[in-house]
């Protein structure tokens, strides 16, 4: 595929349990954001990985929550214990670069959390 | 700390209008700033993106501005159709590789 793809594109599961949602970047993209968008809020930065390494990783809202990549490409981030407050829908998106030219992002369809 | 704010933040107008969305910013030192649309369950499109040294980009019948010294982006959409009928957001990187979102302005164009 072309663009950005996340899976799966909808997840409801119980209050305590672990997810998992998966970003596929654009092939040859080095940078990789994971974003959430809670409903009426702008978009919230959670992590930014240049190639396999996450250089910040402050914006992740608690322990529970922890991101990774590997060969990079495909990133996982992972919601253990999950609560209600955390039902949003989660936004990948990737670049070309991560810090330098233009930095265009392109995202994903997202995946949209809810937390029963 | 970087603010970014988007007035209106919900906009209807009839179909043919020409129409400006604001975008303001309270850190003048950026790098980049681009503009998205998001339709209702989808994710986000790139619309333009301007580089700190440029003072406009067009598309089409978009066309978004950028005066860095005073904190603000437009972007102005001529001709509406109802299919720009979305939400639209604007982020700003400032030398980084995190950007700021707004809120966005949703806006509804009538047939």
């Amino acid at each position: 595929g072309a663009g950005v793809s996340q899976s799966p594109s909808n997840k409801v599961t119980e209050k305590g349990k672990d997810v998992e949602l998966r970003c596929d970047p654009i092939s040859g993209h080095t940078a990789l954001y994971w974003y959430r968008q809670s409903l009426g809020q702008g978009l919230e930065f959670l992590i930014y990985f240049q190639g396999n390494s996450a250089p910040d990783k402050s914006g992740l809202p608690s322990d529970r929550f922890s991101a990774e990549r590997t060969g990079g490409s495909v990133s996982t981030l992972t919601i253990q214990r999950t609560q209600q407050e955390d039902s949003a829908v989660y936004l990948c998106a990737s670049s070309l670069l991560g810090g330098g030219t233009s930095y265009e992002q392109y995202f994903g369809p997202g995946t949209r959390l809810t937390v029963t | 700390k970087q603010e970014v704010t988007q007035i209106p933040a919900a906009l209807s107008v009839p179909e043919g209008e020409n129409l400006v969305l604001n975008c303001s910013f309270t850190d003048s030192a950026i790098y980049n700033l681009q503009w998205f649309r998001q339709d209702p369950g989808k994710g986000l499109t790139s619309l333009l993106l301007i580089q700190s040294s440029q003072r406009e980009q067009t598309s089409g019948r978009l066309n978004a501005s950028l005066d860095k010294s005073s904190g603000r982006s437009t972007l102005y959409i001529a001709a509406s159709q109802p299919g720009d009928s979305a939400t639209y957001l604007c982020a700003v990187n400032s030398g980084t590789y995190k950007y700021i979102f707004g809120t966005g302005t949703r806006l509804k164009v009538l047939a």
